[in-house]
């Protein structure tokens, strides 16, 4: 089955650590994203990666770090510098970036501070 | 302003209702144009494509008008089931890419 698999779904981190969030998409896509949501909100953008070895920043980059080493994987890393990082994030794909197709999502990791 | 507005909502209707939303975007260099759907604390799911002639698939139907710069989403024959947050999307297309979310708009079907 093709999809985007995020984990872990839940996840918890205390003050002053740093997490990594997986995503991995078998769809062959180029292009992916990562959003945060936070209750009653919309989607912000963090980062997204046009293609392996690249990644731009979001509107919120600030706190967080990606990586792009391999076409499937496209890890977020919550440092401790993000001091509100409770919020549910979501990775994205889409066959490209700057092609009119839609984004598909995996089923998002929920992060909360202990 | 924002870049793509959606009313909130909620938007309670009774079963067999129909319902519409709209979503408006303010750059006109705006290309294509999405509706998801997002159950409570889940991902949005692509609903459907919304293109210049309008579509339809099943019970929904995706409307585009330019020249006022909205969508539409309207949906026939409500069911308890269609109860979620409708988003809108847009892919903004002008020097750099951008693609851009709703903040959705709260549908309660109620029995």
């Amino acid at each position: 089955d093709g999809g985007i698999t995020q984990s872990p779904k839940y996840l918890f981190r205390k003050e002053g650590q740093n997490v990594t969030l997986s995503c991995e998409q078998n769809l062959n896509h180029d292009a992916m994203y990562w959003y945060r949501q936070d209750p009653g909100q919309g989607l912000r953008l963090i980062y997204y990666s046009q293609i392996v070895n690249d990644f731009q920043k979001g509107d919120i980059a600030e706190g967080y770090s990606v990586s792009r080493e391999k076409k499937e994987s496209f890890p977020l890393t919550v440092t401790s510098a993000q001091k509100n990082p409770t919020a549910f994030y979501l990775c994205a794909s889409s066959i490209d970036h700057g092609r009119e197709q839609p984004q598909h999502f995996g089923d998002g990791t929920r992060l909360s501070i202990l | 302003r924002k870049e793509v507005e959606q009313d909130p909502g909620p938007f309670n209707v009774p079963e067999g209702a129909t319902v519409a939303f709209n979503c408006t975007y303010s750059n006109s260099a705006s290309q294509s144009f999405f509706w998801y759907r997002q159950d409570c604390r889940k991902e949005p799911k692509l609903l459907m494509s919304v293109y210049s002639s309008g579509n339809e698939d099943g019970r929904f139907t995706a409307q585009l008008n330019r020249a006022s710069q909205y969508i539409s989403l309207l949906i026939r024959d409500s069911k308890l089931s269609d109860s979620a947050t409708y988003l809108c999307a847009v892919n903004i297309t002008s020097g750099t890419y951008k693609y851009i979310f709703g903040t959705g708009t709260r549908l309660k079907v109620l029995a």
